[in-house]
């Protein structure tokens, strides 16, 4: 079954640095997204993107995010001057065109900002 | 906030049925109910979704009341691989895919 796949696995940053997550979604969906989930909290929306475009965003994606699909496969969440508090798990989705169809998660990127 | 409400933790014998209650009494005629599930801090996957039908596939069945305020899912023969949490979402947000999540039931599977 085909699957997100998200790289690295874990990443670790010294505050103030840039990271660069990425993420291949499935290959026919058109729609994408990122979500983050901080240590023993609950999974956070952050981003929305379709047709080159953000379609919606949260609170948490301030201007030191943000995405870019590079390419046909790449799907990128890019965070300027990491903090602290930037610390999480980033899971990247994607889903088909059609109007609620179920998101399909990567098994995410942990975070980690010393 | 999340709009629906779930039972922090249930246990469940292996290969008995899981029953995992959600209540979303304000949920709109528009909206979906979605069920999701997160092992062990992996991405959350798709279990099953439906609109007012009961559904069923692979891996569920989703038996929502008439009323459409509350939902249970329904695992019919738990295995230890299906402990997780367990996130019932409900959502008219089509392609925005802007799913809130909740804190969701920590299914036990007991052998």
């Amino acid at each position: 079954e085909p699957e997100v796949t998200q790289t690295p696995s874990h990443q670790v940053t010294q505050m103030g640095q840039e990271v660069i997550l990425r993420c291949v979604p499935i290959s026919n969906h058109l729609y994408f997204y990122w979500y983050r989930q901080i240590l023993g909290q609950k999974v956070e929306f952050l981003v929305s993107f379709y047709n080159n475009e953000i379609s919606e965003k949260s609170e948490i994606f301030d201007d030191q995010f943000s995405v870019e699909r590079p390419d046909g496969s790449n799907f990128t969440l890019k965070i300027r001057s990491t903090k602290l508090e930037d610390s999480a798990m980033y899971f990247c989705a994607s889903s088909e065109a059609i109007s609620f169809r179920p998101l399909h998660f990567g098994n995410g990127t942990r975070l980690t900002v010393t | 906030d999340a709009k629906t409400t779930q039972p922090p933790s249930m246990d469940c014998a292996e290969g008995r049925a899981a029953n995992l209650p959600c209540n979303h009494s304000t949920i709109s005629g528009n909206e979906y109910v979605y069920w999701y599930r997160q092992i062990h801090s992996q991405g959350p996957q798709y279990i099953i979704h439906g609109l007012k039908n009961n559904e069923t596939n692979e891996m569920a069945s989703l038996i929502i009341t008439e009323d459409r305020k509350s939902s249970t899912l329904i695992l019919p023969h738990a295995t230890l691989r299906d402990t997780a949490v367990y996130y019932c979402i409900v959502s008219n947000s089509g392609n925005t895919g802007k799913l809130i999540f909740g804190q969701g039931t920590t299914l036990q599977v007991k052998p």
